[in-house]
């Protein structure tokens, strides 16, 4: 399956900083990577899709203009949670769609932030 | 998608075999049963995929009913590794361009 990786692994920031994440498919061309969040005790939550050279499509609730979406390639997706506060907090977890054989999804390992 | 049920919680001793089961009773005809687990604070894993046939892979093996309305992962040498939370998801395959959306699983405890 296809190999997913996340950077950074975990960051700690100052409330109304910014803060990008990167999401890469290192084997495989994903035209569709998928952003979730997880707080603690909870089940992943999706926040948007992400389409390579178009505006990513946000869940009910999510706000695009706080969480900026970039998948400017085929490999690389970005998420960057603007002026970020301590409700931000949560675990970040980007997917690729389509990478096996009967398109099962691929995770990254994940991104801990921290807002303090 | 159809729905899907799960136990919250499940315990195993390590060195058994763990069942989980998952009720999908409204399961259409081109929907398959995928489980994917989550080690705390990792990604999911995609751990197998059927049809209606079993299935068997290196990791799990997965025993879908012939009415396909429930099915049960079957680890059959649970280790203290296999703790995590399990989830139970059906959807067509072609579906590459639509996001996993997560139930609250089972979350299996092996104890030694």
């Amino acid at each position: 399956g296809a190999v997913v990786s996340q950077h950074p692994s975990w960051v700690i920031c100052k409330s109304g900083t910014s803060v990008k994440i990167e999401c890469r498919s290192l084997d495989f061309q994903a035209t569709t990577m998928f952003w979730y969040r997880q707080f603690p005790k909870q089940s992943l939550m999706l926040m948007a899709t992400s389409n390579e050279g178009s505006k990513a499509t946000y869940e009910q609730g999510v706000e695009k203009d706080k969480f900026l979406i970039n998948h400017a390639s085929l490999t690389l997706s970005t998420l960057t949670v603007t002026s970020a506060h301590p409700e931000d907090s949560s675990f970040y977890i980007c997917s690729v769609g389509g990478g096996g054989s009967y398109n099962e999804q691929f995770f990254g390992p994940g991104t801990r932030l921290t807002v303090l | 998608d159809a729905k899907t049920t799960q136990p919250p919680s499940m315990d195993c001793a390590e060195g058994r075999a763990a069942n989980l089961p998952c009720n999908h009773s409204t399961i259409s005809g081109n929907e398959y049963v995928y489980w994917y687990r989550q080690i705390h604070s990792q990604g999911p894993q995609y751990i197998i995929h059927g049809l209606k046939n079993n299935e068997t892979n290196e990791m799990a093996s997965l025993i879908i009913t012939e009415d396909r309305k429930s099915s049960t992962l079957i680890l059959p040498h649970a280790t203290l590794r296999d703790t995590a939370v399990y989830y139970c998801i059906v959807r067509t395959p072609n579906q590459a361009g639509t996001a996993l959306i997560f139930g609250k699983g089972t979350t299996l405890s092996v104890s030694s």
